[in-house]
């Protein structure tokens, strides 16, 4: 079974704090994902990985920004976490197109 | 710009009734197709997916989907849920095997027992 783990369930920040949400995988992936989730908007791509050292942004990439020193783990970063940044953070590896997700993170900023 | 629409938000059903969750594209190439579901509490897991051959793709726990291109439409079903069912529903869409993946809005449904 493909496992995707974040390092947090739940992240509570104050505003302007800088936030590091990690994710790794343990099936030798080579493509990542960091998604947010809100109610009514589904999930929204903020930056995606094909490759070590690799990033692509996606719809919404303002305010984070992306590390991928090794291919198992994709880091998710707020430079200075605002309220707005208040959200569910899923993080995926694929295979064949099809995405494989981890349990998400949720972050309140306050 | 390529968006996947769920038409419905709230789906309120009652154990063992039918179930048909609409989601349609805008993309008119070549396309993949997905429906993930979220339990309560749960991480997003793959329902089934169409890449190509028979539209009518059956995936776990009973659900299915029929690919209807002229329509651009991924319909979900189930013929009869169970209380076990209530979970949100998204439907994603690949075009052109680039691995960019669009969901939905999602739809979540709950079954009252």
């Amino acid at each position: 079974d493909v496992k995707v783990t974040q390092s947090s369930r739940y992240l509570v920040k104050r505003t302007g704090e800088k936030v590091f949400l990690e994710c790794v995988q343990d099936m030798d992936h080579e493509n990542m994902f960091w998604y947010r989730q809100d109610p009514g908007l589904g999930l929204r791509l903020i930056y995606f990985s094909y490759d070590v050292k690799m990033k692509e942004k996606g719809d919404i990439p303002e305010g984070y920004s992306v590390s991928r020193e090794k291919k198992e783990r994709f880091s998710l970063i707020l430079e200075s976490a605002s309220t707005n940044q208040t959200s569910m953070y899923l993080c995926a590896s694929s295979f064949e197109e099809t995405q494989y997700f981890g349990p998400g993170t949720r972050l309140l900023v306050l | 710009a390529q968006s996947v629409s769920q038409h419905n938000h709230h789906v309120i059903l009652s154990e063992a009734a039918s179930l048909e969750l609409g989601c349609n594209y805008s993309y008119g190439g070549t396309v993949n197709l997905f429906w993930y579901v979220q339990y309560p509490g749960q991480h997003l897991q793959l329902l089934l997916k169409y890449f190509s051959g028979d539209p009518l793709v059956k995936g776990i726990k009973g659900f299915e989907a029929e690919f209807i291109k002229s329509k651009f439409s991924f319909n979900l079903r189930k013929p009869s849920v169970q209380w076990s069912d209530t979970a949100e529903y998204f439907c994603a869409v690949i075009r052109d095997n680039n691995n960019d993946m669009r969901f939905g809005a999602g739809t979540r449904l709950t079954v009252k027992p």
